[in-house]
């Protein structure tokens, strides 16, 4: 079977820290992809983690852990465009990408 | 930049119509898919295709079926809409290698009556 974890919501304030994780559980694994979604929008990429480690792009990073089925998407200096829901998505076999249901993040001042 | 672009923003139909949702990408990508949203339940692919006329099942085909006649472009179809087919629908296109992204149109929110 194939199961991606998310946490369902997350909330931080401005400025701070947040780390958002995922586990997953699919049957074979090509990449593991991170989307930000705002309401009402479409998903855009984010990051791409093959290799276990952390791939770092400007206030995101994203990490991985393939023994554990793990990852995290780590936002720094948060801003209140942030506010968004943080989509896991895993390829598994071909082309075809499993999505975890999203974490909602909400940013205060 | 990819530009993925979706026919209706906001669909409203009946019940036992025929719906036609419409995708068209310039990247010249090879592989395209769609998806339905649906709250708590995430993204789930209904069909993709990796090539002209080529197409294959997603996780949820059932009531749904798909064109692909030119590479562009890219056709969900519902043979006969339901109260249960209401949904976002998403389109999405990428090239043809692993570490390459989806690239998503901005949806369709189909109401079906």
């Amino acid at each position: 079977g194939q199961n991606i974890d998310q946490p369902t919501e997350m909330t931080a304030t401005e400025g701070a820290i947040v780390q958002i994780n995922c586990t997953y559980q699919t049957s074979g694994f090509n990449g593991l992809f991170w989307y930000q979604q705002h309401a009402g929008e479409a998903p855009t990429f984010l990051s791409y983690n093959v290799l276990d480690g952390l791939e770092e792009k400007g206030r995101f990073s994203s990490f991985l852990s393939r023994s554990k089925g793990y990852s995290y998407l780590l936002l720094k200096e948060l801003q209140m465009k942030d506010s968004a829901s943080y989509l896991c998505a895993v390829r598994g076999g071909f082309q075809k990408l499993v999505f975890g249901t999203g974490t909602r993040l909400l940013v205060s001042p | 930049d990819v530009k993925v672009t979706q026919s209706s923003r906001y669909l409203v139909k009946r019940t036992g119509e025929k719906v036609f949702l419409e995708c068209v990408q310039d990247m010249d990508h090879e592989n395209m898919f769609w998806y339905r949203q649906d709250p708590g339940l995430g993204l789930r692919l209904i069909y993709f295709s990796y090539d002209v006329k080529m197409k294959e099942k997603g996780d949820i085909p059932e009531g749904y079926s798909v064109s692909r006649e030119k590479k562009e472009r890219f056709s969900l179809i519902l043979e006969s809409a339901s109260t249960n087919q209401t949904s976002m629908y998403l389109c999405a296109s990428s090239r043809g290698l692993h570490n390459q992204p989806q690239h998503f149109g901005d949806g369709t929110r189909l109401s079906i009556l």
